[in-house]
């Protein structure tokens, strides 16, 4: 069965600390990527999508995720991060050309920075 | 803001109770999708509306059921609850049905005592 793996359950970092959040998945054909962040108390925002082309993608807020298609891994990453990115972060696939009713979410990552 | 408008924020419950939950999608969205959130599942996709009609079903039990009403927006009906119905409910929805993009609301705080 295809599935999103998220080897962090929680990571704890101090400011100006770099971030790197590992996910990988299991679906050997074409798939778009996503990271999705939960601020507390809030709904679901979209960070960044890879669908095709560079697999360097920059999102928003200085996140960016690179997709290397050999290892299955979709990793996102921030060079330094503020206290206000604290929140839970999910990593999703959508096998390719399928509704997105197929999206698969990781179990989540949850990010506390120590200000 | 998303522009997905879920209602009630939080709602308590007893065991044995039915619920409905409400949301309206963005402007223009056609497709509507049900996300249960909870500590021991994760996220999980329940069910997929596409102006009015199912077009996906996912991990919804029986107890719960959905419909999209004319005015596009869509109701998840719980029955009989139980104490780990107890999640985040979350509404999403896309301007298609292959919806790439899904914009999520705030969710509803499903708490069955």
């Amino acid at each position: 069965a295809q599935s999103v793996s998220q080897h962090n359950h929680h990571v704890i970092l101090s400011e100006a600390a770099s971030l790197e959040l590992g996910c990988n998945y299991s679906y050997g054909g074409t798939v778009n990527l996503f990271w999705y962040v939960q601020y507390p108390g809030q709904h679901l925002q979209l960070l960044l999508k890879y669908f095709s082309g560079d697999p360097l993608v920059k999102g928003i807020k200085g996140f960016e995720a690179e997709f290397i298609k050999s290892k299955f891994s979709f990793n996102l990453r921030k060079p330094s991060v503020q206290w206000s990115d604290t929140a839970e972060y999910f990593c999703a696939v959508l096998p390719g050309y399928s509704s997105a009713s197929k999206i698969i979410f990781g179990s989540g990552t949850r990010l506390s920075i120590r200000p | 803001d998303s522009g997905v408008t879920q209602t009630p924020k939080h709602l308590i419950t007893a065991t044995g109770q039915r619920v409905t939950l409400r949301c309206s999608p963005r402007s223009g969205d056609l497709s509507v999708y049900w996300y249960q959130q909870s500590l021991d599942q994760g996220l999980q996709f329940l069910i997929q509306y596409y102006n009015g009609e199912e077009r996906a079903k996912g991990n919804i039990l029986e107890r719960f059921s959905a419909q999209q009403f004319p005015d596009l927006h869509s109701e998840l009906n719980l029955s009989s609850l139980e104490l780990g119905d107890s999640a985040l409910y979350f509404c999403a929805s896309s301007r298609l049905a292959d919806g790439t993009e899904a914009f999520f609301g705030q969710g509803t705080r499903l708490t069955v005592v």
